[in-house]
């Protein structure tokens, strides 16, 4: 069984907050991502990380920004929460050194609504 | 660019019906295709994956699914579905091989006693 972990899991928040949603794994894994879900759509990366001081930006532009100072920690902060953030984000690790190309195990999400 | 099709949103079968959900890849290259399931309120988690060899791998759960190369596509299939199946479904490739997945929209799936 994965051990990854997302606080919080809801989250509602008023516009110009800033917000931080925690992501924590307890496996060793090397690489971790950021994935942002809306219903019906598919996941989008939109961070990710292979190591201690490694950030990359995914493949969908996001105003949030992570960092990576622990291995087993990857948070996402929004500096100034909109409405157009409500969405549901997940986070996921993998180990890079079993070669297991894309399995990744997810965290339950954290749901975001900024009213 | 790569891209991953679900062609049906929703999905609803009666416990012990067959089920096949769709999945077509556009890619240049043979992908490594994925299928994951998301359970209402909880994570994704892998049913079963494709790299080479043989086309029909089976994965947890009682899924299976087949690669074809002639139709893009990378079906999962189950002979008989449980309630417990009900859940949401998403197919995915690997991009640039360094781990990161493009996802289709994903297909839900409802079980009817």
């Amino acid at each position: 069984e994965a051990d990854i972990y997302q606080t919080p899991r809801y989250l509602v928040i008023g516009t110009g907050k800033k917000i931080t949603l925690e992501c924590s794994q307890t496996m060793g894994h090397d690489k971790m991502y950021w994935y942002q879900q809306d219903p019906g759509m598919e996941l989008h990366l939109i961070h990710y990380s292979y190591g201690v001081n490694s950030t990359e930006k995914g493949d969908l532009s996001s105003e949030s920004t992570v960092s990576r100072i622990r291995t087993e920690h990857f948070p996402l902060t929004l500096e100034s929460a909109r409405p157009s953030h409500t969405s549901q984000y997940l986070c996921a690790s993998s180990d890079r050194d079993t070669g297991e190309i894309g399995e990744l195990f997810f965290g339950e999400g954290s749901r975001l609504t900024v009213l | 660019a790569q891209s991953v099709t679900q062609p049906d949103i929703h999905i609803t079968v009666s416990e012990g019906a067959s089920l096949e959900l769709r999945c077509n890849y556009s890619y240049g290259a043979t992908p490594y295709l994925f299928w994951y399931v998301q359970s209402p309120g909880q994570g994704l988690q892998l049913l079963l994956k494709y790299f080479s060899g043989d086309t029909l791998v089976q994965g947890i759960k009682g899924f299976e699914a087949e690669f074809k190369r002639s139709q893009s596509s990378f079906n999962l299939r189950k002979p008989s579905v449980h309630w417990s199946d009900a859940a949401e479904y998403f197919c995915a490739v690997v991009w640039g091989g360094y781990n990161k997945l493009i996802f289709g929209a994903g297909t839900r799936l409802a079980v009817h006693p």
